[in-house]
């Protein structure tokens, strides 16, 4: 594929429930970001991924949410207990090489997940 | 703070107008990002300023890097429909991999 995928694009769950979002990164993308977009808002970083190093997970709001990348390269994000404040869009985005000033990430469209 | 401001929030305006929006910090940052975001994709970037004072444009669009590097503009020169959408700032923090996004500028340009 091109560009970055995410699926699935629309989630609906109740209150309670788990979910999982998962992001394609661009094949050969080292760097994997995940962010949380509130209606209207600006995007929220939540956590990182780099090559094989240890992710920086100091963006997750609470120990219900938690990310894991697979293999370097396909990511989950995993929200436990879903509340009706994590309904928001949920972006991914890679890019190519060691984060560094100038880098540009490359954005998936979003999961759009609505806790009932 | 290292939170970026922009200005205004929203912006409506009709199709061959001139438009700038703002993005603001009291912090100094070494570069900043501009990106814009239509209904339902993921931000695409439009540009990296780096050098205080900077212009740097893009067809229609003039992006400014302030002096002081605390600040930066978008101006978009005779806008058009296809111009709407949420157009975001980004700072990188110092010494980390964490980017800093504003809560955007949402302009929509009527035909």
């Amino acid at each position: 594929g091109a560009g970055v995928s995410q699926s699935p694009s629309n989630k609906v769950t109740e209150k309670g429930k788990d979910v999982e979002l998962r992001c394609d990164p661009i094949s050969g993308h080292t760097a994997l970001y995940w962010y949380r977009q509130s209606l209207g808002q600006g995007l929220e970083f939540l956590i990182y991924f780099q090559g094989n190093s240890a992710p920086d997970k100091s963006g997750l709001p609470s120990d219900r949410f938690s990310a894991e990348r697979t293999g370097g390269s396909v990511s989950t994000l995993t929200i436990q207990r879903t509340q009706q404040e994590d309904s928001a869009v949920y972006l991914c985005a890679s890019s190519p090489n060691m984060a560094g000033a100038q880098e540009t990430q490359y954005f998936g469209p979003g999961t759009r997940l609505l806790v009932l | 703070t290292q939170l970026l401001e922009q200005s205004p929030q929203f912006l409506s305006i009709q199709e061959g107008e001139n438009l700038t929006v703002y993005c603001n910090s009291s912090s100094v940052f070494s570069s900043l990002q501009w990106y814009r975001q239509e209904p339902g994709e993921g931000p695409v970037l439009l540009v990296t300023v780096v050098t205080g004072g900077e212009v740097k444009k893009l067809k229609r669009l003039t992006f400014q890097f302030g002096d002081a590097r605390k600040d930066s503009s978008l101006h978009i020169t005779a806008a058009q429909p296809g111009d709407t959408g949420l157009y975001l700032c980004a700072r990188q923090l110092s010494g980390t991999y964490k980017y800093i996004f504003g809560t955007g500028t949402r302009l929509k340009v009527l035909a």
